[in-house]
């Protein structure tokens, strides 16, 4: 079973629009970290937001959040008023185990949504 | 340097011919991490140092590529007898320490196999 999955391989919004791109991942483990990253043309992996399956609170950075469902095992991310250099491929991503103490460091990628923004 | 530098940012190669993509983390980060992203897929681990050891190289494909690492900075990963199937997206990324809460990543080199 795939460990993230991004259902949507292409998204558009329409500048100063929000948009959702939906993440579910799959884990056996209580400790956990979910990513978000987006990759532009140029092709750097540039890191967004981050959420701990402890943290109670939604992560927020600037115009992403991350609409946080652990029940539903799912980990949305939000982009309030688009931009169009918001144009780039975003990927989900999963640490499994705890953060601390660095013993899990590998991330589990899903296979991106490409988001468009037009004018 | 300010950033994760890779080189070439892109390479064409004959199938069978050897390659060499060069990581040059930033200044100071002891962990350093590549990833593969092939077409159409996310990126897929494949090898981490600490210094100039790998502690983990479970995600090389096969035993045609390795990588090391010197002076606990430029990494270097040696693709052998390239096939088609390794065209894809060779990311490296660098982190201060050992880190589960994410690193920074280079712009990737993209290598393709002909």
């Amino acid at each position: 079973a795939q460990k993230i999955t991004q259902t949507q391989p292409g998204m558009f919004v329409q500048e100063k629009e929000a948009v959702t791109l939906d993440c579910t991942y799959d884990t056996s483990d209580q400790s956990y970290g979910l990513f978000w990253y987006k990759q532009p043309s140029s092709g750097e992996m540039i890191f967004l937001i981050y959420q701990g399956s402890y943290d109670e609170q939604n992560a927020t950075e600037g115009r992403y959040s991350l609409n946080f469902q652990k029940a539903r095992k799912s980990a949305n991310l939000v982009i309030s008023a688009s931009q169009l250099g918001d144009s780039a491929m975003y990927f989900c991503a999963m640490r499994e185990g705890p953060g601390s103490g660095g013993s899990n460091y590998k991330l589990t990628f899903g296979k991106g949504t490409l988001l468009t923004v037009n004018p | 340097g300010a950033g994760v530098s890779q080189s070439p940012s892109n390479k064409v190669t004959e199938k069978g011919k050897d390659v060499e993509l060069r990581c040059d983390p930033i200044s100071g980060h002891t962990a350093l991490y590549w990833y593969r992203q092939s077409l159409g897929q996310g990126l897929e681990f494949l090898i981490y140092f600490q210094g100039n050891s790998a502690p983990d190289k479970s995600g090389l494909p096969s035993d045609r590529f390795s990588a090391e690492r010197t002076g606990g900075s430029v990494s270097t990963l040696t693709i052998q007898r390239t096939q088609q199937e390794d065209s894809a997206v060779y990311l490296c990324a660098s982190s201060l320490r050992r880190s589960g809460y994410g690193y920074t990543f280079g712009s990737g080199t993209r290598l393709t196999v002909v």
